[in-house]
């Protein structure tokens, strides 16, 4: 089946410096891409919408300049957490959609296994 | 707005006891919804979905959910559980345009 990989699964890093994380879909084209953050013992929350090629789509109350999101390849989609402060820690997992979209019988939304991100 | 409510934060259940966890949806049209699960610090994994046709879909793992417009609600069942189905469930819509809404989650226990 379809497999989305992310990476890295966990990082520390220090308050002010800056984080990316990759997420690759290995067996299909992701012709579109989410980043979801999840608090401790929450749910997911969508942060944004990324097609190839194109500019990603935030949802609202998500700062799109600390947040950059490229998806530069039908494969590949980075998430750069900028100058991340404490608060940003958390378990930030993307999902693709492939050339069929979700709302397609066969293709539903494939998960990468997230990043636990900490910021001291 | 589409919206999903996972009614219970926790449930707790025996082994080999049934389970049903509820989903209730707030959405205009005919909803896609779909049941995941996560285990701890792990991303998620799909159990089933439903798009059309029968209301009664099979997942894998055993799962099961049949989708009830009249009350909106997805819930999922298993007829007996077992020890490594504790996790995290999620129950989710998808809003439009693929972008799938989560529930706030339900987290099981299984007793011994």
């Amino acid at each position: 089946g379809a497999v989305v990989s992310q990476h890295p699964s966990w990082v520390i890093c220090k308050s002010g410096t800056s984080v990316k994380i990759e997420c690759r879909s290995l067996d299909f084209q992701a012709t579109t891409m989410f980043w979801y953050r999840q608090f401790p013992k929450q749910s997911l929350m969508l942060m944004a919408t990324s097609n190839e090629g194109s500019k990603a789509t935030y949802e609202q109350g998500v700062e799109k300049d600390k947040f950059l999101i490229n998806h530069a390849s039908l494969t590949l989609s980075t998430l750069t957490v900028t100058s991340a402060h404490p608060e940003d820690s958390s378990f930030y997992i993307c999902s693709a959609s492939g050339t069929e979209s979700a709302s397609s019988y066969n293709s539903p939304l494939h998960f990468g296994n997230g990043t636990r991100l900490t910021v001291t | 707005a589409q919206s999903v409510t996972q009614p219970d934060i926790h449930i707790t259940v025996s082994e080999g006891a049934s389970l049903e966890l509820r989903c209730n949806y707030s959405y205009g049209a005919t909803p896609y919804l779909f049941w995941y699960v996560q285990s701890p610090g792990q991303g998620l994994q799909l159990l089933l979905k439903y798009f059309s046709g029968d209301t009664l879909v099979q997942g894998i793992k055993g799962f099961e959910a049949e989708f009830k417009r009249s009350q909106s609600s997805f819930n999922l069942r298993k007829p007996s559980v077992h020890w490594s189905d504790a996790a995290e469930y999620f129950c989710a819509v998808e809003r439009g345009d693929d972008k799938i809404i989560f529930g706030k989650g339900t987290r099981l226990h299984i007793l011994p």
